[in-house]
């Protein structure tokens, strides 16, 4: 089965940190950019960084550049969220997702994982 | 960075009705690079649509996707009752942001 699992999640105060792990089984992780998108309660969807096939390149939003650091470990099929310097608004679901790519093609988000709750609140 | 504007940001129909969303870009997308997602409550998203038309995997024939450049079209043909939900876009090129839109929600009339 094609899977995403999202963890460590939780409850934070301003300023602190949370590091997300995204476990991948069932495809072949290391041929998937992958990307981490959140949403706030009640709120739309918002994309939050990217990684290529072998982590060598990365991106941010603007509103955590500086702060986020994704990576990720194909050995271990495993994708990372350090999220650091927390604020209020960082509050949200987290998601991992892949995005299908070959020969320099991309498919969109193909698979989702189920979400991880940040919460940053003093 | 790309803005993607949805409209409407509420359609109320009924199962069977014909669903139009709309997803017009600030600029034009690169390669048509522009997806569709469904959330339900509670849920993770589901990838209906990528490179504007095409269905992603398992997704009914009644969904389809248009358009080309800044104005794009998802197209529900008979609305069933698991149809009811938010609905986004998204530009994802490799150059980043990837943008959503704020949604659509498709409600029961």
């Amino acid at each position: 089965e094609v899977q995403l699992v999202e963890s460590g999640g939780g409850f934070v105060q301003p300023g602190g940190s949370l590091r997300l792990s995204c476990a991948a089984s069932g495809f072949t992780f290391s041929s998937y950019w992958m990307h981490w998108v959140r949403q706030a309660p009640g709120k739309g969807l918002v994309w939050v960084s990217r990684a290529n096939t072998d982590g060598s390149s990365t991106a941010y939003a603007d509103s955590v550049k500086g702060r986020f650091t994704m990576s990720r470990d194909n050995a271990k099929n495993t994708l990372y969220l350090q999220m650091d310097s927390l604020r209020v608004e960082d509050t949200a679901v987290y998601y991992c997702a892949g995005e299908g790519y070959s020969h320099g093609y991309f498919y969109g988000f193909e698979i989702w994982g189920q979400g991880t709750m940040v919460t940053v609140s003093s | 960075e790309i803005v993607l504007t949805q409209s409407p940001g509420t359609l109320s129909l009924s199962p069977g009705e014909r669903a139009t969303l709309s997803c017009r870009a600030s600029q034009s997308v690169t390669s048509n690079y522009l997806a569709w997602y469904q959330q339900k409550p509670g849920q993770a998203p589901r990838l209906l649509i990528f490179a504007a038309s095409s269905r992603a995997t398992g997704i009914p024939d009644r969904f389809s996707g248009s358009g080309s450049g800044t104005d794009f079209t998802l197209t529900i043909s008979r609305l069933e009752p698991e149809d009811f939900a938010m609905y986004y876009c998204q530009q994802y090129t490799n150059s980043p942001p990837n943008t959503f839109g704020q949604g659509t929600k498709l409600e029961i009339k």
